[in-house]
């Protein structure tokens, strides 16, 4: 059973580039999260997709969007891409989006901004 | 806002000390608290849990207490090995919806 991948590992853009990471759920799994995580520092939410919606979003500009496809897997989409966007992107799944069911985490994606 | 905070690191330990991981939290009402793991080149683990004030969450002899008087959940072990060396997170979520609230971390490295 394979667990919470993310694609790609890693990826270098320019300042004012778009950039869009995928993920695809544990399976059975149907919520997907995403969080950014700075070098030395912890994750931040960025936003929850379930039953394809955008569900809760924490504190990041319209810039950051994404979607949710009915098979569950998500995409993150990040525009005009700055240098402070340079982070490891986790993407989370789980089922039914309550707190006592375990999110899972991917590996990441490291974004590099030039 | 809901807030954490970790003791910062690095924590160095030789093999079979005792460790200790503060986490304090700041909250409006009674969050779920977490300690996750992350291991070098990979994602978060979940460690352990605990949903309620004064349960105990344990795992691979790990233990940590949800003491919602000093809104603190502590992460222990008491013998480390080389193989815990890793970054510690504490984190926090409420019931409607699980977004999980994160400490900036703690690493710890273990000496044979």
């Amino acid at each position: 059973d394979a667990g919470v991948t993310q694609s790609p590992t890693h990826l270098i853009k320019t300042r004012g580039q778009q950039v869009t990471l995928r993920c695809s759920p544990k399976s059975g799994h149907d919520t997907v999260s995403w969080y950014q995580q700075a070098l030395g520092q912890g994750p931040q939410f960025i936003f929850q997709y379930y039953e394809e919606e955008e569900r809760q979003r924490g504190n990041f500009p319209d810039r950051f969007s994404g979607h949710q496809f009915p098979n569950y897997s998500s995409e993150l989409n990040v525009n005009a891409l700055l240098l402070g966007d340079s982070a490891l992107y986790l993407c989370a799944s789980s089922f039914g989006g309550l707190a006592d069911n375990e999110q899972f985490f991917g590996p990441g994606t490291r974004l590099t901004v030039l | 806002g809901n807030s954490v905070t970790q003791m910062e690191g690095p924590v160095t330990l030789s093999e079979e000390a005792f460790l200790t991981i503060n986490c304090t939290y700041t909250a409006t009402g009674y969050p779920s608290l977490f300690w996750y793991v992350q291991y070098p080149g990979e994602g978060l683990q979940l460690l352990l849990k605990a949903t309620k004030a004064d349960d105990k969450g344990s795992n691979k002899g790990f233990e940590a207490t949800y003491r919602k008087e000093t809104t603190s959940f502590h992460l222990e072990k008491g013998s480390v090995q080389v193989s815990d060396s890793a970054v510690y997170f504490c984190a926090l979520t409420f019931n409607a919806g699980n977004m999980l609230t994160f400490g900036g971390g703690t690493r710890l490295m273990v000496k044979p």
